[in-house]
């Protein structure tokens, strides 16, 4: 069984300052992870994703994350947080090419302050 | 990426009745699933519906509880049955675009429902 964890619930940090949010993962193949977005009342908004090759992959609105199998780790991060990116974050695992299903972390909730 | 609607965006409803949510893609897309996300907590797959087969239901949900249907391929339902206030969560649903495994879920915008 596939499984992620996203080990801190909260994450605050200063405009300007880099924003990193953690995220490790558990699937007995090939890892296919995601990062999505959640914005308050709204739906889910695709970020990123990491398949093969590269293992830093870059996405949307300047997020980037880097896969590191032998930590099992898919941690977001981006340079410099706005107070835009104020929002939760959900990583995600699917267990390679033969798996559709996708298993997501608990969140954790990003707070950027001016 | 596909673009996805869902009807209604929110509502509050009675125990003991049933709310259907439509979800609606703009092009045609093998996969589709219904996801529910409770007050606080991540997302859980109720389901997967393909057209022209009965869903798929994940461990903990059942067909009379959530039925499903998939008309067609740019079209699906979920119907939330008998509610509780249990059942009040956010509703999602999303589609693979191409029934590659490799292709990203996309995510409908939700549908949020207060059961009193």
């Amino acid at each position: 069984a596939q499984s992620v964890a996203q080990p801190e619930d909260q994450v605050n940090v200063a405009e300007g300052n880099p924003l990193t949010v953690k995220c490790t993962y558990s699937v007995s193949g090939n890892p296919y992870l995601f990062w999505y977005v959640q914005y308050p009342n709204r739906g889910l908004q695709f970020l990123l994703k990491y398949i093969t090759g590269d293992n830093l992959v870059k996405g949307s609105y300047g997020f980037e994350a880097e896969f590191n199998k032998s930590q099992t780790s898919f941690h977001l991060k981006k340079p410099s947080a706005l107070v835009s990116d104020s929002a939760l974050y959900f990583c995600a695992v699917r267990d390679g090419p033969n798996d559709y299903k996708l298993s997501f972390g608990a969140g954790t909730t990003v707070t950027v302050r001016a | 990426s596909a673009v996805i609607s869902q009807k209604p965006s929110r509502d509050i409803c009675q125990r003991g009745t049933s709310l259907t949510i439509q979800c609606q893609v703009d092009s045609q897309v093998t996969m589709m699933f219904w996801y529910r996300q409770q007050p606080g907590q991540s997302l859980t797959l109720i389901a997967t519906a393909n057209q022209g087969s009965e869903a798929t239901y994940e461990s903990g949900f059942v067909i009379d509880k959530f039925p499903i249907s998939r008309p067609n391929l740019t079209f699906s339902t979920l119907t939330v049955s008998n509610m509780s206030p249990e059942d009040s969560s956010i509703y999602l649903c999303s589609v693979d675009a191409t029934g590659q495994s490799q292709e990203t879920q996309y995510f409908g915008p939700g549908t949020r429902l207060l059961v009193l």
